[in-house]
């Protein structure tokens, strides 16, 4: 089945404590993207990949790191989370060699920091 | 860049009748306007794109406008029923899959 696999679904962590939210997809797309998703804001990209070993900021970047090794997997790195990135975050991937497409999205990562 | 207005924010409707969400955007570079619904607890799903060169594209129920020369484009929803209720986002791209989304329409449908 095709899909985009999120880890963990739920997260609680304390502030400072860095952390990773994993983002794998089987369907051998190029481009991946981070999202955060707040009330009243809808979907704000944070980072986006291109290619292996190809990333770029996001409108929303500050405080968030990625790494792109694998074609499959985009890990999002959280190395000193505050209070204002509790948030739900979602990955999302789609291919390029089509223009614009749709973007497939994973399940969802609701992130708590206390 | 690109910034996409979405209204309403949220909807009520009776099951069986239309619901029309709109959006407007501030690109004109902008050539390709998806819309996803997002179900409670899962991530967002394409449910109907329209391109630049395309006025109207329908699938069934629903139904997307766009009307480049105003910048803006809606999605018509007819014969509501209530697994229509949903979170609704409307985006916009000038290309390379750079989504910019609207800030979202709860749409709840009533038996």
């Amino acid at each position: 089945e095709a899909q985009v696999t999120q880890n963990p679904r739920y997260l609680i962590t304390v502030t400072g404590k860095k952390l990773t939210v994993t983002c794998s997809q089987n369907m051998n797309h190029e481009y991946m993207s981070w999202y955060r998703q707040d009330p009243g804001l809808g979907l704000r990209q944070i980072y986006y990949s291109m290619n292996v070993e190809a990333t770029d900021k996001g409108d929303v970047p500050e405080g968030y790191k990625v790494s792109r090794k694998e074609k499959r997997n985009f890990p999002l790195i959280l190395e000193s989370p505050s209070p204002n990135q509790t948030s739900l975050y979602f990955c999302a991937s789609s291919p390029l060699d089509r223009g614009n497409t749709e973007a497939f999205f994973g399940q969802g990562t609701r992130l708590t920091v206390v | 860049g690109e910034n996409v207005e979405q209204h309403p924010s949220t909807l009520s409707v009776q099951e069986g009748d239309s619901a029309v969400i709109k959006c407007t955007y501030s690109d004109s570079a902008s050539n390709y306007f998806p819309w996803y619904k997002q179900e409670l607890g899962k991530g967002p799903q394409l449910i109907i794109d329209i391109r630049s060169n395309v006025g109207e594209k329908k699938d069934q129920r629903i139904a997307v406008t766009l009307n480049k020369t105003a910048k803006h484009f809606s999605l018509h929803i007819t014969e509501t029923q209530p697994e229509d209720s949903a979170v609704y986002f409307c985006a916009a791209s000038t290309g390379f899959q750079k989504l910019v989304f609207g800030t979202g329409t709860r749409l709840l449908v009533s038996p």
